[in-house]
């Protein structure tokens, strides 16, 4: 079973309008990274996260952290439609993915 | 700098066939993975390279799948004989070191078709 899962499935919004995406993890982690891969693509890594940090921003990108829940979340903010791709969390050394979320922005 | 080169992009092939991908990772990259990706899933590691050493190769078919990294560099990762299951995306990813902390750079990936 994959170690990290995304929720929701799919998003679809209106350009300039906020994405959040939340990922599940199920053993303890170093670290969490999260990519992006946009339809027949390879994937690029966005942000990765260490397990004691509960928030890091990257440009339009914030990722949170709760070690706690086990989960973090990914917030696009002032979206565009450049940003429609899949995205997905990965943990461990050799990644492990969960099914991703994909993200549609609508012009 | 070059990104990570994989070929060829596309692959169709009849089942029981043999198939051979590959992948030139960035100059001066340690390791190198081979990633599965079947649609609509996440990738899923197949193989993990560190230099030429096999670091991890735990979700490998090794009744079906092989790959090699002789001199460090480049990399091959061939299916004998392929199921119609084999068919996804074969994306090849390096980085400097085996780190958790160390990106890992994609290549385009290898998109295989199992009739």
């Amino acid at each position: 079973s994959q170690q990290g899962e995304e929720d929701p499935q799919a998003l679809s919004i209106q350009e300039g309008e906020n994405a959040t995406m939340n990922c599940s993890y199920k053993t303890s982690i170093n670290n969490l990274q999260w990519y992006r891969q946009n339809s027949g693509r390879g994937l690029v890594h966005l942000i990765l996260i260490r397990s004691n940090e509960r928030e890091k921003h990257s440009g339009r990108l914030r990722v949170t952290l709760d070690t706690s829940k086990k989960s973090s979340s990914l917030l696009i903010t002032a979206s565009r439609a450049a940003d429609t791709a899949s995205y997905f969390c990965a943990t461990g050394r050799a990644l492990t993915f969960g099914s991703g979320t994909r993200l549609q922005v609508q012009p | 700098e070059a990104g990570v080169a994989q070929s060829p992009r596309y692959k169709i092939i009849e089942k029981r066939q043999s198939v051979a991908f590959w992948c030139n990772p960035i100059s001066g990259h340690a390791t190198l993975y081979w990633y599965q990706q079947i649609l609509g899933q996440g990738p899923k590691l197949l193989i993990q390279f560190q230099n030429n050493g096999v670091v991890d190769d735990s979700q490998l078919p090794k009744d079906r799948f092989s790959a090699e990294r002789l001199k460090g560099v480049d990399s091959t990762l061939k299916i004998q004989p392929a199921k119609l299951e084999d068919s996804a995306v074969y994306l090849c990813a390096s980085s400097r070191t085996t780190s958790a902390e160390d990106t890992q750079y994609f290549g385009p990936g290898t998109r295989l078709t199992v009739l």
